[in-house]
């Protein structure tokens, strides 16, 4: 089976930088996504992750570490407008050729003046 | 980019009534569909995938009789909820990957704008 952990809630001041951890277990990693999601909306796509290393893109960088089953997101010069929940999600290759995401519980992050 | 549409974006429905809802990719090419679920302060949890031209694959725990699946065409997939019940009372949302074209594993999925059911 599956397994994500990720922190329930963080709080950080706006113009700050915040690190969102993530850790997984499971059978056929085929790759890590992180999602924003704001409430009452869908998700929105902002990284993925195969090969072990940070990915930049902006204010947002993901790292993983596939041999520790751990990834993070950092988010720098924290804005209002980033008060969202943050969704950890691995795609498991599983034994069907039809690979699924799944995902996290999600992060609650809310930004302070 | 990749658009999903979702219809409706939200719906009221009375106990004991069915629902359906319609996933479509506007301008691509999905021959793989997934049904996600989400209940207030909770994150997304996978109800199924949806294969084009065949039966859809549950989760444990999702019965297969309540929540129909049908997956026609390469753009177009429908959940029904049956007989619904208050306890169905949910963000649904699904998304959409794209057809390989090519690369062996298109790493994005594309979600839908979700559809908010209420039963009464």
């Amino acid at each position: 089976g599956q397994n994500i952990d990720q922190p329930t809630e963080m709080t950080a001041t706006e113009g700050a930088i915040v690190q969102i951890n993530c850790t997984y277990q499971t059978s056929g990693f085929n790759g890590l996504f992180w999602y924003q999601q704001h409430a009452g909306e869908a998700p929105t796509f902002l990284s993925y992750n195969v090969l072990d290393g940070l990915e930049e893109k902006g204010r947002f960088s993901s790292f993983l570490s596939r041999s520790k089953g751990y990834s993070y997101l950092l988010l720098k010069e924290l804005q209002m407008k980033d008060s969202a929940s943050y969704l950890c999600a691995v795609r498991d290759r599983g034994r069907s050729s039809a690979s699924k995401i799944i995902f996290g519980s999600g992060t609650r992050l809310s930004i302070r003046p | 980019g990749a658009v999903v549409s979702q219809h409706p974006s939200w719906v009221i429905c009375k106990s004991g009534t069915s629902v359906k809802i319609e996933c479509r990719s506007l301008d691509f090419q999905a021959t793989t569909m997934f049904w996600y679920r989400q209940f207030p302060k909770q994150s997304l949890m996978l109800m199924a995938t949806s294969n084009e031209g065949s039966k859809a694959t549950y989760e444990q725990g999702v019965e297969k009789d309540k929540f129909l699946i049908n997956h026609a065409s390469l753009t177009l997939s429908t959940l029904t909820v049956t007989s619904a019940h208050p306890e169905d009372s949910s963000f649904y949302i699904c998304s959409a990957r794209e057809v390989a074209s090519g690369r062996a594993n298109a790493y994005e999925q594309y979600f839908g704008p979700g559809t908010r059911l209420t039963v009464t």
